[in-house]
């Protein structure tokens, strides 16, 4: 069964910093892997989507990394903002359900960005 | 462009009794998702539909939890009877799915915050 794990569970940092976000999954065999954003009181916003045969993908101050075989990802924010301030989530989805769009979630990493 | 609009957008009630949330995919999306997000459990699906057939409802918890998509641009997602543990936030997505190995991101609504007291 597949699980999606994301550590730390909550991040501070001081606005400018760059940081990393973490997500780990524990079965290869995936189609693809999303991150989401998620604002309070709000749904998830697809931010990045990694194709399983791709490296890493690019929009603006983020940059996501998949590395399938050792089940990682990552999500690099640069130079971060106070807007950037929300709980990340990244979820995969996974071969093996007959072509089925399900997506196994992680719980999340909620970000808060100090200016 | 609208998104996914679900109602209502916050839900009280008491034990037992029949609750039903709506969703309104984006116009043009085939696949519509209904999941449940907790503190414990984080974000689970439910059961999603194609084309307006279930495809997948192995998430739904019990017989209770019903849903139901007669068109293309509508779906419920019913509680019947309801209990306190169904007290959650439950979002509704779309998506184009293309078939195969197609990858859409999915859309979220604002999601509907249940509370069953």
């Amino acid at each position: 069964k597949q699980e999606v794990t994301q550590i730390p569970a909550a991040l501070s940092v001081p606005e400018g910093e760059n940081l990393v976000l973490n997500c780990s999954f524990t079965d290869s065999a995936i189609y693809n892997l999303q991150w989401f954003r998620q604002d309070p009181g709000k749904g998830l916003t697809s931010l990045l989507l990694i194709q399983s045969s791709q490296r890493e993908q690019t929009s603006g101050r983020l940059n996501a990394s998949l590395d399938k075989s050792s089940g990682r990802s990552t999500l690099y924010i640069a130079a971060s903002q106070p807007g950037d301030s929300a709980t990340y989530l990244c979820a995969v989805r996974p071969l093996g359900q007959g072509g089925s769009e399900k997506l196994v979630f992680g719980k999340g990493t909620k970000l808060t960005v100090n200016p | 462009d609208a998104g996914v609009i679900q109602s209502p957008r916050h839900e009280v009630t008491e034990m037992g009794q029949e609750v039903t949330l709506r969703c309104k995919p984006i116009s043009g999306h085939n696949s519509l998702f209904w999941y449940r997000q907790t503190m414990m459990r984080g974000l689970e699906l439910l059961i999603y539909f194609n084309n307006n057939v279930p495809i997948d409802d192995s998430g739904m918890p019990e017989d209770r939890f019903s849903a139901k998509m007669p068109n293309a641009s509508f779906s419920t997602l019913k509680i019947q009877p309801s209990e306190p543990r169904d007290s959650a936030v439950y979002f509704c997505a779309s998506s184009y799915y293309v078939g195969g190995r197609g990858n859409q991101p999915q859309h979220f609504g604002d999601g509907t915050r249940l509370s069953i007291l």
